[in-house]
């Protein structure tokens, strides 16, 4: 079966300092990628996605880049945090780009910029 | 463009109450529509979903029937439990474009002994 993993699951930084947030899938091959964001109170945004090693798309401009180095593996990054970056990001993936795939989501990490 | 509806929480219910939470879209084509759920500090996990118009979704006693004529798919249970305490999403997704998940904002469902 499938599984997807992402981590920290928390973490706590300092305004400006850099961010890494890594998720893999498992048990399945060249899925689409995602990361979400939900912001306190608010619901959930796509950041990023990406349909191949290498191959990323923005959602939204901002602060946060991705990276696919590896077909199973996104990555989640910004170069100097802001407070406005803090929240729940979710990585999630699905086996299609058609409508009837379930889009499957990771445990989350907890970011909060202090 | 493509959108979610979904009524604003929080929902408070008593234990073995009925449960509705409405939500509706605005979509072009033929979308796939789900339901999600999220359990305190933890990530979303699918609940159910249908893929055509009259399909019916059901999970856990959870029910929710793809209706194209008004555009909706409310979420319904006979009988709420104090552990369905938690956040649905009502979701869209349609092919072409960036194939991506659309939300609508979530409802906070409390369920009380």
């Amino acid at each position: 079966s499938q599984t997807i993993h992402q981590w920290p699951a928390t973490l706590v930084q300092p305004v400006g300092s850099p961010l890494s947030l890594e998720c893999t899938v498992e048990g399945t091959s060249n899925p689409n990628l995602y990361w979400y964001r939900q912001a306190a109170g608010r619901g959930l945004q796509l950041l990023f996605y990406s349909v191949g090693i290498g191959q990323i798309s923005s959602e939204v401009p901002q602060n946060l880049s991705a990276s696919r180095p590896q077909d199973r593996q996104f990555i989640l990054s910004s170069k100097k945090l802001l407070l406005s970056d803090s929240g729940f990001y979710l990585c999630a993936w699905s086996a299609g780009r058609f409508s009837v795939d379930t889009i499957y989501f990771g445990e989350g990490s907890w970011l909060t910029v202090v | 463009g493509n959108s979610v509806t979904q009524m604003e929480g929080p929902v408070t219910l008593s234990e073995e109450a009925f449960l509705t939470i409405n939500c509706t879209y605005t979509a072009t084509g033929y979308p796939s529509l789900f339901w999600y759920v999220q359990y305190p500090g933890e990530g979303l996990q699918l609940l159910l979903k249908a893929t055509k118009a009259d399909d019916k979704g059901s999970n856990k006693g959870f029910e929710a029937t793809y209706r194209k004529e008004t555009t909706s798919f409310h979420l319904e249970k006979g009988s709420v439990q104090v552990s369905d305490s938690a956040v649905y999403f009502c979701a869209l997704r349609r092919i072409g474009g960036t194939d991506k998940l659309i939300f609508g904002t979530g409802t906070r469902l409390q369920v009380f002994p």
